[in-house]
């Protein structure tokens, strides 16, 4: 069983709508990370979080520790937004490694 | 800063061939990361470095793998005989750690086809 397991696997959202992306762990860590993965390939850091909730444009993720869950909301969704998302979590035990989720396939229609 | 550089991009080789992947860091980051994606198993940390030495190689598959940080410009990620099975997208990615704020930056990829 993956230790970072994310939902759902796939998404398809009109333009406008409001998007969520969950991600539950089940070992201790010392943060977590979103990254988006373009139909091209290439990876980018969203978001790093230990706790709380940060927010970058129409992008929020939050993290709940106690209950080991994290979520990324996309707001006004839009079709450049369409991408594979993806969680990771840092291991408390070992600073450079990062557990992945599957990835969330996203696609926003016009 | 151009990011982090790979090369070569795409390599196709056949199965027993030598496989050398390159990779240039961002210009002061202190730790280096090797990846592996496939459609099977998602994206996998192969091993990392800091200060150019590695500090866990865990996530190497086997002794055909691997990986030298000779300075801290440059890293290199040998499969020495390749085999059908590591056909995959290889990343490289990089990071400094400064306190809290260590987001990881990653290469463009390298799509390794083994036939």
């Amino acid at each position: 069983k993956n230790e970072v397991e994310q939902s759902p696997q796939n998404l398809t959202a009109q333009e406008g709508e409001f998007i969520t992306i969950n991600c539950s762990y089940s070992v201790g860590i010392s943060a977590l990370h979103w990254l988006q993965q373009h139909p091209g390939g290439g990876i980018v850091s969203l978001f790093m979080l230990s706790s709380g909730k940060k927010k970058h444009g129409r992008l929020i993720a939050t993290i709940n520790i106690q209950e080991k869950h994290s979520s990324l909301h996309i707001t006004a969704s839009h079709p450049r937004d369409s991408a594979v998302y993806i969680c990771a979590v840092r291991s408390v035990n070992s600073w450079g490694k990062l557990q992945f989720g599957a990835g969330t396939q996203v696609v926003v229609t016009p | 800063d151009a990011g982090v550089i790979q090369s070569p991009r795409h390599e196709v080789t056949e199965m027993g061939q030598e496989v050398t992947l390159r990779c240039k860091p961002i210009s002061g980051h202190d730790y280096l990361f090797w990846y592996r994606q496939t459609m099977m198993r998602g994206l996998e940390l192969l091993i990392y470095f800091n200060n150019n030495v590695p500090i866990d190689d865990s996530g190497m598959p086997e002794d055909r793998f691997s990986a030298k940080m000779p300075n801290a410009s440059f890293s290199t990620l040998k499969i020495q005989p390749s085999e059908p099975r590591d056909s995959a997208v290889y990343f490289c990615a990089s990071s400094l750690r400064q306190g809290e704020n260590n987001e990881q930056f990653f290469g463009p990829g390298t799509r390794l086809t083994v036939l």
